[in-house]
């Protein structure tokens, strides 16, 4: 049981270059998160998702794209990637709304971008 | 909108010692959930305590206690016996009950030293 896993664990981009961050998860959780970190700001939603074939956006979405094609995955899209958006990108899941339950994170992704 | 405070970026505490971590929070809800994360070196986050609103007892975890009042919208963590391997920072988090999405609104972490 490898819980939430992230791939890669650390990218650099040039300004404008695209790339897909992919995070599986194998405890067959319903709903996922895609978080950014940055210095003095704590994590910040991007988008989500409450179940296959469906994404939300979060607090700050501008910029990326998700999808959800399959249960176990989420997909987080950088089309043109910016400055702005070196951060360390954290994935989520958690099972759904049952009480107590907090979500399990991913070991991050550090993408700098140039 | 919910918001999460931690107005204390970082804080320092001696081995074996007591340390509490502050929190404050704004929501008109009645009824939500409180969470402390860990994040050490590695970056992974570490589910440390959990609470839920409605429930006056104060949640513990070993070493690790929860100081809530509801009504000040305050959720502190206290850390007894304080070991080199709880060094990290530390983030308080929201979430509501309402909703389909189970979102956590976070606050923006406090860093803890633990020195010999």
């Amino acid at each position: 049981n490898a819980g939430v896993t992230q791939t890669p664990k650390f990218r650099v981009l040039k300004t404008g270059q695209s790339m897909t961050l992919l995070c599986a998860q194998d405890m067959n959780h319903e709903y996922m998160y895609w978080y950014r970190q940055d210095p003095g700001m704590g994590l910040r939603l991007i988008h989500y998702s409450v179940g296959e074939g469906t994404t939300a956006k979060g607090e700050v979405p501008d910029g990326y794209n998700v999808s959800r094609l399959k249960k176990q995955n989420f997909l987080l899209g950088l089309e043109s990637a910016a400055p702005s958006q070196t951060s360390v990108y954290f994935c989520a899941s958690t099972p759904g709304l049952a009480w107590g339950e907090t979500q399990y994170f991913g070991p991050g992704t550090r993408l700098l971008v140039l | 909108a919910q918001t999460v405070t931690q107005s204390q970026p970082e804080m320092s505490v001696q081995e074996a010692e007591t340390v509490t971590l502050s929190c404050t929070y704004d929501t008109s809800e009645s009824d939500y959930y409180l969470f402390w994360y860990k994040q050490p070196p590695s970056r992974q986050m570490i589910l440390v305590i959990r609470q839920e609103a409605y429930k006056q007892q104060n949640a513990t975890e070993n070493r690790f206690s929860v100081n809530f009042q509801k009504a000040a919208k305050s959720f502190s963590l206290k850390i007894s016996d304080s070991q080199l391997g709880d060094a990290a920072m530390y983030f308080c988090a929201y979430r509501s009950v309402t909703g389909t999405a189970s979102k956590l609104t976070f606050g923006t972490g406090t860093r803890l030293q633990v020195t010999l």
